[in-house]
């Protein structure tokens, strides 16, 4: 099946810092979101972005399908950002298959 | 506020009991799902539903079971939890038109001992 890698697996930032997390796909993908895990367990979808840049408050994804990755932008970090952000790849029947996830902790 | 509710939120049990782990949301959704995350942080998916009387085994294998009587109910069972079924579950929707419009529920953390 297609692989979905991400990096870094841990980021540690001072608050105000800003971070760009990566995601690499081995084959195409017409279905890509982003996820925040925060430290409680909740996940939230961050972003749908197959392809073409979002933005979101201080969150913004960028994915170029041609070239197999995607990025999450999260600037001016706060410690509510604190949490795993993960790279996710569904398919057309719904199903959803995450990668490894990046540990993110923004200290005060 | 998420409209997926799960119970309980953790639970302890000895080996060999039955349990059920509730799932319900209130949206309507017909795309129902549970899927199960490793201390390691990676999720997999272990059941889906795509609407009532339907249910299918996912991409993990697990010994866990699933029904889906009603659209908003979407119990799992564990007919004799044993150790090596301590982990978190979270159970989740999407909408049925479109492939995201994803909704969690907050999890049960499953403890066997």
């Amino acid at each position: 099946g297609i692989q979905v890698e991400q990096s870094p697996p841990d980021l540690i930032l001072q608050e105000g810092a800003n971070s760009t997390l990566r995601c690499n796909f081995s084959d195409s993908v017409n279905n890509l979101q982003w996820f925040h895990q925060n430290p409680w367990g909740q996940l939230i979808n961050l972003f749908y972005i197959p392809s073409g840049t979002k933005q979101n408050g201080r969150l913004s994804a960028t994915t170029v399908a041609t070239e197999r990755y995607s990025l999450l932008y999260i600037s001016s970090s706060q410690t509510t950002d604190s949490g795993v952000y993960f790279c996710v790849r569904g398919t057309s029947y719904g199903k959803l298959t995450f990668g490894q996830g990046t540990i993110l902790t923004v200290h005060p | 506020e998420a409209d997926i509710y799960q119970t309980p939120r953790y639970l302890v049990i000895g080996t060999g009991k039955k349990i059920t782990l509730e799932c319900s949301q209130t949206m309507g959704h017909d795309k129902m799902y549970w899927y199960q995350q490793d201390p390691g942080m990676e999720l997999h998916l272990i059941h889906y539903s795509y609407g009532v009387n339907s249910t299918e085994k996912g991409d993990l294998s697990s010994e866990s079971t699933v029904s889906r009587i009603r659209t908003e109910h979407f119990p799992l069972t564990l007919e004799s939890a044993r150790p090596s079924h301590t982990s978190q579950y979270l159970c989740a929707s999407s909408e049925t038109r479109t492939n995201y419009g994803y909704t969690f529920g907050s999890g049960t953390r499953l403890t066997v001992v």
